[in-house]
């Protein structure tokens, strides 16, 4: 079973806005992770947050946690056309080796 | 270019058939995983190993089979392809957390 729970499934914005979106999750974490996957690629790590960190930034990329609603959400600020892609939360437990991933929100960026 | 290798990128196989995937990563990472994607479902682990010699169950296992003879190597195989397996499938390793991904493998089973 899944994890992690992304919203929203997909959400297009228009060149220059920012997008939010956010993953759920279940059971307690280690860490929470963001990936991102072109069309047709393979994922690339965006970032990782410890279950004892409430707030990460990456360039362009902020990403809060609140364990004690088991959610995290992922800002990107000034989106460009680039961004379009799917974007995957991914969580693992303590002392387990498995990282398990959400469904995905698919992100599109209009001109 | 240090990375996670995957062959073949594409392949049709008959319902029955075997085959093999070979996922290949030179960066002396202990920890592999291969998981599959279909449409809608996210990524879901079917192996993984924690090192040369080891593989455990991820969540769905049934009708594949691993091997990890050498560090730098992780198989999957079929042995009997079933049209429920159509989908892409992706190599990782991991290393401090995080993971490294192949470009996948789509494979049709017709």
């Amino acid at each position: 079973s899944q994890q992690g729970e992304e919203d929203p499934q997909a959400l297009s914005i228009q060149e220059g806005e920012n997008a939010t979106m956010n993953c759920s999750y279940k059971t307690s974490i280690n860490n929470l992770q963001w990936y991102r996957q072109n069309s047709g690629r393979g994922l690339v790590h965006l970032i990782l947050i410890r279950s004892n960190e409430r707030e990460k930034h990456s360039g362009r990329l902020r990403v809060t946690l609140d364990t004690s609603k088991k959610s995290s959400s992922l800002l990107i600020t000034a989106s460009r056309a680039a961004d379009t892609a799917s974007y995957f939360c991914a969580t693992d437990t303590f002392g387990n080796e498995k990282l398990t991933f959400g469904t995905g929100t698919r992100l599109t960026i209009i001109p | 270019n240090a990375g996670v290798t995957q062959t073949p990128k594409f392949r049709v196989l008959k319902t029955g058939q075997s085959m093999t995937l070979l996922c290949a990563q030179d960066m002396n990472h202990e920890y592999m995983y291969w998981y599959r994607q279909d449409p809608g479902m996210g990524l879901r682990l079917i192996h993984y190993s924690v090192g040369e010699g080891t593989t455990a169950k991820g969540e769905v296992p049934d009708g594949y089979n691993v091997s990890r003879l050498k560090k730098q190597n992780f198989l999957l195989g079929l042995e009997s392809a079933a049209p429920s397996q159509t989908s892409v499938y992706f190599c990782a390793s991991r290393y401090r957390g995080v993971l490294t991904f192949g470009s996948g493998t789509r494979l049709t089973v017709v």
